[in-house]
């Protein structure tokens, strides 16, 4: 089963500045996808940004971008200058990749969630 | 707004009761994701429907069922309800089993 770590349960930034969240996560299979879900107060998950295992180049999003680490199992999210509507928890996914080996394994799973704060 | 829509917003109940929570898919949309965002638990994955089947399911508890219907609507009934049943309940739709989740916007479970 695959797992999915936030270590960080709350950041915070000045606004303009930049901030970095982590994540990790375990998994056996060489092929997935992997996200970052924004979830504001009003509690609608929206897909920030989107990263394919077997691609090498990292995703970017306007300011936001991703930093993939595929040996290390690392996948952060670098929010370039903040502002006050970044405010809300991230969340980290992993899904697995279509496979004959993955039929009914289309769901997500998500990390803990880091909450960020943006200082005006 | 992501096309999917969710009801009701907000449900307040007692132990011991039941309810069914509403789920209208994506026009297109084939595949249905029912997960649960707790405090204790975080987001996990319920159970995922596609064209009228259950197709996998999760950390569901048996007091837990739910459906897909001709229309492709879902509905998520929850019966026995226990105050750790209390939590934000999404639903999210595909096209297809390995396209893009599209989630609601949630509906907020009181039990009392």
């Amino acid at each position: 089963a695959q797992t999915v770590t936030q270590s960080q349960p709350e950041m915070s930034v000045q606004e303009a500045e930049t901030v970095t969240l982590s994540c990790t996560y375990d998994t056996s299979e060489s092929d997935y996808y992997l996200f970052w879900y924004k979830q504001p107060p009003s509690r609608q998950m929206i897909l920030v940004i989107r990263q394919e295992a077997y691609k090498q180049q990292n995703a970017t999003e306007n300011r936001f971008s991703v930093n993939f680490q595929k040996a290390a199992k690392s996948f952060s999210l670098k929010i370039s200058d903040s502002q006050l509507g970044d405010a809300a928890m991230y969340f980290c996914a992993y899904r697995s990749r279509w496979g004959q080996s993955n039929f009914g394994n289309e769901k997500l799973t998500f990390g803990t969630g880091t909450r960020l704060t943006i200082i005006p | 707004d992501s096309g999917v829509t969710q009801t009701p917003k907000h449900l307040i109940t007692a132990t011991g009761q039941r309810v069914t929570l509403r789920c209208s898919p994506r026009s297109g949309d084939l595949s249905v994701y029912w997960y649960q965002q707790s405090l204790d638990q975080g987001l996990q994955f319920l159970i995922q429907y596609y064209n009228g089947e259950e197709r996998a399911k999760g950390n569901i508890l048996e007091r837990f069922s739910a459906q897909q219907f001709p229309d492709l609507h879902s509905e998520l009934n929850l019966s026995s309800l226990e105050l750790g049943d209390s939590a934000l309940y999404f639903c999210a739709s595909s096209v297809g089993h390995w396209d893009e989740q599209y989630f609601g916007p949630g509906t907020r479970l009181t039990v009392t």
